[in-house]
Formats: structure tokens, C-alpha cells, sequence
């Protein structure tokens, strides 16, 4: 079955405690994205990656760090979290160049930093 | 100015209505546009696409596309309870995909 995958779905955590939530799609996509859904504000773009070793910012990329070593996984980082990056977190990925072509979503992940 | 503007709603429908979705956007040099359902909670799921002036129908689902006005809309026939959710607009140039912040859809019965 064609699909993102999230993991964890749901993570509670502490100030500064550094986490990571792994991404992964067997679809071959080139192009992988994150995204935070806040009530109010919409999804927004943390950071993209067009393919392997290839990243770069979104609208809101302050506080995360991603990377791309496989084609297949897209890592997010939270090197040291805080109670703002409370969200509902979703992956998505693509053929091409990400605009063009239509995004599939992973599952989600909603993180509390408290 | 948002990039892409939808009415937040709600859009209450009786079941079986025509329910009536719209979005605009700023960027003339948009290309592709797409709306997606989000249930409570869960993931976007995309329903539509469309890339060209005019209408483009799928089962319930009618996505039209005017790009003078800037303007998107959806249309769903025969809406059904199951159909109540967020619908988001997304634009896009090149890269970027934009979503709009979504409009609530609640069919009754």
C-alpha cells in the first residue's frame, strides 16, 4: 500500500529535551515535506527537501532541523523544544518538484511540550 | 493580504444539497490547485486537482478554476453527513504549496 508513514503518532515532552519524529514513504517521491497545523493559522511549511542532500526553509523553520539521507525518509528534529512548537505535525511527500504535483499526508503527529 | 483566502464557515447543507466551497489567491503566477478534506484530527486527503480554466468533475465532486479572477471553487452534489469536515484550497507556482486556513463544511441530515 502506497503511504507516509509517522511515528510517533502522539509524543509528550519536556522543555529542551531534544526529539525526533521520523517520516518515511514508499512511493519514491522526490520531493518531502513538513508542515504545523495550528487552529487559526493554517498548515505552514517548516522545511522541504526537493531530493537526497537537498533541503531547504519553509515559512516557519525556526526551532527544527531536518536532513535527507535516503530518498525514502525525512526526519524532523527538535533539538531543544519548547511549549510554542505544541502542534499537530504532518509529513507529506511528492513526484517532482512538490508544488506542481499532488502531496500525500502522513497520519500526523501531535506533540505537547510542556 | 493572505496568499489563499477561504470563508473559515461553517457551510451548513441539508443532506442532499449542492454545498458550494470557495477560495481566491493572490499569486497570478499560480499553477496547480487542489482541494483536500480534513476530518477532526486527522490528515489532509486530497479529492481534487486541477490545473486549466473550466470545470473538472469527479463523482460528487466538481472543482472549477478561473484564473482571470483568481478563483477556485468546489462544488460537492448530494452532499452527505460523511461529508462534513474542513475542505482546504491549496496554490501553488513552482515549489511551494500554499493552503488556505479552510472552510468547515457541516452536512445535517
Amino acid at each position: 500500500e502506497a503511504q507516509v508513514t509517522q511515528n510517533p503518532r502522539y509524543l509528550i515532552t519536556v522543555t529542551g529535551k531534544k526529539l525526533t519524529v521520523t517520516c518515511s514513504q514508499n512511493m519514491n517521491h522526490e520531493y518531502m515535506s513538513w508542515y504545523r497545523q495550528d487552529p487559526g493559522l493554517g498548515l505552514r511549511q517548516i522545511y522541504y527537501s526537493m531530493n537526497v542532500e537537498v533541503t531547504d526553509k519553509g515559512d516557519v523553520p525556526e526551532g527544527y532541523k531536518v536532513s535527507r539521507k535516503e530518498k525514502r525518509n525525512f526526519p524532523l528534529i527538535l533539538e531543544s523544544p519548547s511549549p510554542n512548537q505544541t502542534s499537530l505535525y504532518f509529513c507529506a511527500s511528492s513526484f517532482g518538484q512538490g508544488g506542481t504535483y499532488e502531496q500525500y499526508f502522513g497520519p500526523g503527529t501531535r506533540l505537547t511540550v510542556t | 493580504q493572505k496568499e489563499v483566502e477561504q470563508n473559515s464557515g461553517p457551510l451548513s447543507v441539508p443532506e442532499g444539497a449542492i454545498a458550494s466551497l470557495n477560495c481566491t489567491y493572490s499569486d497570478r503566477g499560480s499553477q496547480s490547485f487542489f482541494w483536500y478534506r480534513q476530518y477532526s484530527g486527522k490528515s489532509p486527503e486530497l479529492i481534487m486537482s486541477i490545473y486549466s480554466n473550466g470545470d473538472k468533475e469527479d463523482g460528487r465532486f466538481t472543482a472549477q478554476l478561473n484564473k482571470a479572477s483568481q478563483y477556485v471553487s468546489l462544488l460537492i452534489r448530494d452532499s452527505q453527513p460523511s461529508d462534513s469536515a474542513t475542505y482546504l484550497c491549496a496554490v501553488t507556482g513552482f515549489i511551494k504549496l500554499i493552503f488556505g486556513t479552510g472552510t468547515r463544511l457541516q452536512v445535517f441530515p
